[in-house]
């Protein structure tokens, strides 16, 4: 168990509506990192934040958002879905920034389908 | 886009046999790392090398990395049939804090 919580688990969703994926980071951890894992595209890096504020974006799609709250939880929000957008989506946690501090803590995803 | 790319992209072996696989990347590191995968599971972090080290030792894992040629190897040694999973290498660039992954070898370990 890494200790870093996603909900929910699963989600089965129609083209156009809008999901809210939901993480918690591990206890300590200042920095949440959001990944996308598809087929055919591999484990691409969408934002991170540290201590509540944005760090680093990566190929994040202006219909996604994110933010980190003050308790230190994550949300990531996809809206307009489309098939495409079918993926696993992974939340990760560090103490600190992943140069400085070193390895990512994963969660076990939140498997997104959209029909 | 992808920072780093492993080679090769599947491998199979039987067990008892050493298992390798190689990372490429592009541009200056502070660290690169590798982590494992169970089908459909979260990452696990594996080790840590950073750009000043040249290898690294962890268990039956043996990591390299050449600065020079940005690429890195993973080896497995004695490997087990738990082994199988896919694998990937992580990296850090310079300046920017995010992990970057690349594309993952998918290891097969059989009786």
């Amino acid at each position: 168990d890494s200790g870093v919580t996603q909900t929910p688990k699963h989600l089965i969703t129609a083209t156009g509506q809008r999901v809210t994926l939901r993480c918690s980071p591990r206890s300590g951890d200042l920095s949440v990192y959001w990944y996308q894992q598809s087929l055919d595209q591999g484990l691409q890096f969408l934002i991170q934040y540290y201590n509540g504020e944005e760090r680093a974006k990566g190929n994040i799609l202006e219909r996604f958002s994110a933010q980190q709250f003050p308790d230190l939880h994550s949300e990531l929000n996809l809206s307009s879905l489309e098939l495409g957008d079918s993926a696993l989506y992974f939340c990760a946690s560090s103490e600190g920034l992943a140069g400085v501090t070193g390895e990512l803590f994963f969660g076990e995803g939140s498997r997104l389908t959209v029909l | 886009s992808q920072q780093g790319e492993e080679d090769p992209q599947a491998l199979s072996i039987q067990e008892g046999e050493n298992a390798t696989m190689n990372c490429s990347y592009k541009t200056s590191i502070n660290n690169l790392q590798w982590y494992r995968q169970n089908s459909g599971r979260g990452l696990v972090h594996l080790i840590l090398i950073r750009s000043n080290e040249r290898e690294k030792h962890s268990g039956r894992l043996r990591v390299t990395l050449d600065t020079s040629k940005k690429s890195s190897s993973l080896l497995i040694t004695a490997s087990r049939a738990a082994d199988t999973a896919s694998y990937f290498c992580a990296t850090d660039a310079v300046p920017a804090s995010k992990l970057t992954f690349g594309t993952g070898t998918r290891l097969q370990v059989t009786l």
